[in-house]
């Protein structure tokens, strides 16, 4: 069967650095996508890897292993409005995205 | 670009109705588009995938019969809600894939409209 795992929750403080995970195993990758969605909204896109390595965008930054199956979405200078969901998604051989259950990222004062 | 809009964004209705979502793709051709639905706290459940021209194929346990899928144009798709029952209330998403940019494989969404059916 097709599975991402990735935690339900997470808390981090303004202005700090936060790294969330995502594990996955699927039929075939054709890329991992990571969004972003506040409650309430529809998502929004953050990154996308298909290659191994580290991608940075701003204060976002995503990385991907596709021997390990795993990726990371890097947060740094936290700010409030980071408070939202995240979304770790892969593409699978069929060109269908496979979504985990999300992470609610919690930022504190 | 890849901007994705959806109609209406909010609406409440009487159970026994029907009610019709609208999902356009603005600036861009969507070759593929999504209808998810979502419950509070709950993550994204993808309800089926509309190819332009062609028929839905709606993911196990969704009624097609109930969620009737139009994707009549390259930048139009309508989800009909029939009959709705209280039960059917959520937040319903779509989003668009199409060849617009690197990636292409990757879908924008809509900003959603949420149903509530009394």
């Amino acid at each position: 069967g097709q599975n991402i795992d990735q935690p339900t929750e997470m808390t981090a403080t303004e202005g700090a650095i936060v790294q969330i995970n995502c594990t996955y195993q699927t039929s075939g990758f054709n890329g991992l996508f990571w969004y972003q969605q506040h409650a309430g909204e529809a998502p929004t896109f953050l990154s996308y890897n298909v290659l191994d390595g580290l991608e940075e965008k701003g204060r976002f930054s995503s990385f991907l292993s596709r021997s390990k199956g795993y990726s990371y979405l890097l947060l740094k200078e936290l700010q409030m409005k980071d408070s939202a969901s995240y979304l770790c998604a892969v593409v699978d051989s069929n060109y269908q995205l496979i979504w985990g259950a999300g992470t609610k990222l919690i930022i504190k004062p | 670009g890849a901007v994705v809009s959806q109609h209406p964004s909010r609406v409440i209705c009487k159970s026994g109705t029907s009610v019709k979502i609208e999902c356009r793709s603005l600036d861009f051709q969507a070759t593929t588009m999504f209808w998810y639905r979502q419950f509070p706290k709950k993550s994204l459940m993808l309800m089926a995938t509309s190819n332009e021209g062609s028929k839905a194929t709606y993911e196990q346990g969704v009624e097609k019969d109930k969620f009737l899928i139009n994707h009549a144009s390259l930048t139009l798709s309508t989800l009909t809600v029939t009959s709705a029952h209280p039960e059917d209330s959520s937040f319903y998403i779509c989003s668009a894939r199409g060849d617009i940019q690197p990636p292409d494989v990757a879908q924008y969404f809509g900003p959603g409209t949420r149903l509530l059916v009394l």
